[in-house]
């Protein structure tokens, strides 16, 4: 168990709804960085928070947002929904060191 | 952008010989190298990570080596066991992003 909290494991919807995934980082940890692994794309990097701050972004569409909040929990919201979003969705939480560790995934799949 | 490709994308070896996976970058700028370990349906799990200062770090059966100029690192399993078959990622950062190879699926056959 790696400390990282993410909700909900599993996530059914259809093509045009909204969603949101949640992260718990490690106790302790400010960053936390998002990723979306589709079977045939491997792990992409889509954004990383930092202290609540916007720190860098990947290749996140514009559907796409994040934020994250004071208690250091962070979301990612997904609105227009494709069949091709269908993926696990990782988020990874990170210290002053460049380490960083990952949750169990929310898996999406987009109907 | 960062670019991080990743070498053989498969590898089957015989439990007790020794696996190399081989990985290259592009920005100059990446100056941390994790490797991580991806069981099927499972969270991916740091193994081993180095930084650009370093050449060389292992870790008991794992060992990475970086090459700076070559803009090239490489992870090296030896004694292998049927446990360590899994897809094997590994990353360059600069700190704020991280960028993955595409990523090897290793099998070790008893």
């Amino acid at each position: 168990d790696s400390g990282v909290t993410q909700t909900p494991k599993h996530l059914i919807t259809a093509t045009g709804q909204r969603v949101t995934l949640r992260c718990s980082p490690r106790s302790g940890d400010l960053s936390v960085y998002w990723y979306q692994q589709s079977l045939d794309q491997g792990l992409q990097f889509l954004i990383h928070y930092y202290n609540g701050e916007e720190r860098a972004k990947g290749n996140i569409l514009e559907r796409f947002s994040a934020q994250q909040f004071p208690d250091l929990h962070s979301e990612l919201n997904l609105s227009s929904l494709e069949l091709g979003d269908s993926a696990l969705y990782f988020c990874a939480s990170g210290g002053t060191s460049y380490e960083q560790y990952f949750g169990p995934g929310t898996r999406l799949t987009v109907t | 952008g960062e670019n991080v490709e990743q070498h053989p994308s498969t590898l089957s070896v015989q439990e007790g010989d020794s696996a190399v996976i081989k990985c290259t970058y592009s920005d100059s700028a990446s100056n941390y190298f994790p490797w991580y370990k991806q069981e099927l349906g499972k969270r991916p799990q740091l193994i081993i990570d180095i930084r650009s200062n370093v050449g060389e770090k292992k870790d008991q059966r794992i060992a990475v080596t970086l090459n700076k100029t070559a803009k090239h690192f490489s992870l090296h399993i030896t004694e292998t066991q049927p446990e360590d078959s899994a897809v094997y990622f590994c990353a360059a950062s600069s700190g704020n992003q991280f960028y993955f190879g595409t990523g090897t699926s290793l099998t070790v056959i008893p």
